[in-house]
């Protein structure tokens, strides 16, 4: 079945910086890749998704790029504020399941 | 749009007990639904896709004995957790997924459930 590996656990960065999480997957036969933030004790929301016909996608401070070669996708926050703080996921969906990787819990020090 | 519910938020119980998870879509009607399961600190792991008017279909290592799981309707699923136990004990989350939007799933609230 469908692998995903998410990079790093954790993440600090300074207010203002960049932010960069990394994925891989393991099924080329992936074809819609989501991201999700989830506040502590909250539902994970949809905060940007890419498709396997696309390599980059942005939507204001956030963005996604996937390479299918090599099966990598990644998140950039660019700019990022204390509002970012949480923990993000990286998923693959395949045959309409969606597997989700372990997680990065992002700091945004002040 | 796209509103998932779950009731209840929390529940507590008894070492034995079953317990019954509602999953609806207030505004959309969802052909398929998931039940997943999260752990503290742990990431989504599926438990099972649920079709309206079919069985569901388990994960690997997910009892369907004990995780009864009934899509009657294109907007309610419900997740029976059957002779819980303190192992158990996790936060339930469900999501939608709209026959418009087939890649988009739309997450509930959660239910957090302790047993003692």
């Amino acid at each position: 079945g469908e692998n995903v590996e998410q990079h790093p656990s954790t993440l600090s960065v300074q207010e203002g910086d960049s932010a960069v999480i990394k994925c891989t997957y393991s099924d080329s036969a992936s074809n819609y890749f989501p991201w999700y933030k989830q506040e502590l004790g909250k539902r994970p929301q949809l905060i940007i998704d890419i498709r396997s016909n696309v390599g980059e996608k942005k939507d204001q401070r956030i963005a996604v790029t996937l390479n299918k070669t090599a099966k990598h996708f990644s998140l950039h926050i660019t700019e990022t504020q204390p509002e970012d703080s949480a923990v993000y996921f990286c998923a693959a969906s395949i045959n309409d399941k969606i597997i989700f990787g372990k997680g990065t819990r992002l700091h945004i020090l002040p | 749009g796209a509103v998932v519910s779950q009731h209840p938020s929390r529940v507590i119980c008894k070492s034995g007990t079953s317990v019954k998870i509602e999953c609806r879509s207030l505004d959309f009607q969802a052909t398929t639904m998931f039940w997943y399961r999260q752990f503290p600190k742990q990431s989504l792991m599926l438990m099972a896709t649920s079709n309206e008017g079919s069985k569901a279909t388990y994960e690997q290592g997910v009892e369907k004995d004990k995780f009864l799981i009934n899509h009657a309707s294109l907007t309610l699923s419900t997740l029976t957790v059957t002779s819980a136990h303190p192992e158990d004990s996790s936060f339930y989350i469900c999501s939608a997924r709209a026959g418009s939007t087939p890649d988009t799933q739309y997450f509930g609230p959660g239910t957090r459930l302790t047993v003692l």
